[in-house]
């Protein structure tokens, strides 16, 4: 499984684009990236998922740069209800040969700040 | 309505009482799991289920046990509890080809005293 690492916390104002950077420096050909968003005592819920270059849903938008060693997940124009834990996981969506393993880690805490 | 249910929401118990936390999901997903979180420490995979009868350990498997005897249930036993298996539990299920696509239930919150 490849390691990925986050900042550990982020804060923003109402209003602005929030960029979470996640490096996955050990990313395998065959791995995927994929994001996930956590509010507070909830389950986390997945927002967006890509391989390469870029993917926008009506959510976020990724940016995966050509080496893949590192991606980023953009949120526009955040509101107060953008506030949660965003999650970024590396590894083989289809797992034939390897892990069905999935590791979460801690993940990014952004705040949104009136 | 696509969901995940857990059973309890919460639940407040004493050292080595057994319990059972169910999870039931109504997708047809062949991929089930378990995790746990924890200030500080994130989320961490217990258990997970490939399909009927095949369970693996994940992260943090040690004082706990599931069973997959049925593809839409995936319940997670704890035989003798203690304080440290306090914490915020979550079950997940998914599609064999897609699980990092998953659907998560609402959470347990369980106190073990």
């Amino acid at each position: 499984l490849a390691k990925t690492t986050q900042p550990i916390s982020m804060d923003s104002y109402e209003g602005q684009e929030v960029n979470i950077t996640c490096s996955h420096n050990n990313i395998a050909t065959n791995d995927y990236i994929t994001w996930y968003q956590q509010f507070p005592s909830q389950g986390p819920r997945f927002i967006i998922q890509g391989y390469k270059t870029k993917v926008t849903n009506e959510v976020a938008s990724l940016f995966i740069p050509a080496d893949r060693k590192s991606s980023t997940l953009s949120l526009p124009r955040v509101s107060l209800s953008d506030t949660a834990v965003y999650y970024c996981l590396v590894g083989d969506l289809y797992s034939g040969a390897g892990s069905y393993q999935l590791t979460f880690g801690k993940g990014t805490k952004l705040s949104v700040i009136p | 309505e696509a969901q995940v249910t857990q059973n309890p929401r919460y639940l407040i118990t004493v050292t080595g009482k057994k319990l059972t936390v169910t999870c039931s999901q109504n997708m047809n997903h062949e991929y089930m799991s378990w995790y746990r979180q924890d200030p500080g420490l994130g989320l961490r995979q217990i258990y997970y289920s490939m399909n009927v009868e095949v369970t693996d350990k994940g992260d943090v498997p040690e004082g706990y046990k599931v069973s997959r005897k049925e593809k839409r249930n995936f319940p997670l036993i704890l035989e003798s509890p203690s304080p440290n298996q306090t914490s915020l539990y979550f079950c997940a299920s998914a599609y064999h080809g897609t699980i990092y696509e998953q659907y998560f239930g609402p959470g347990t919150r369980l106190t073990v005293t």
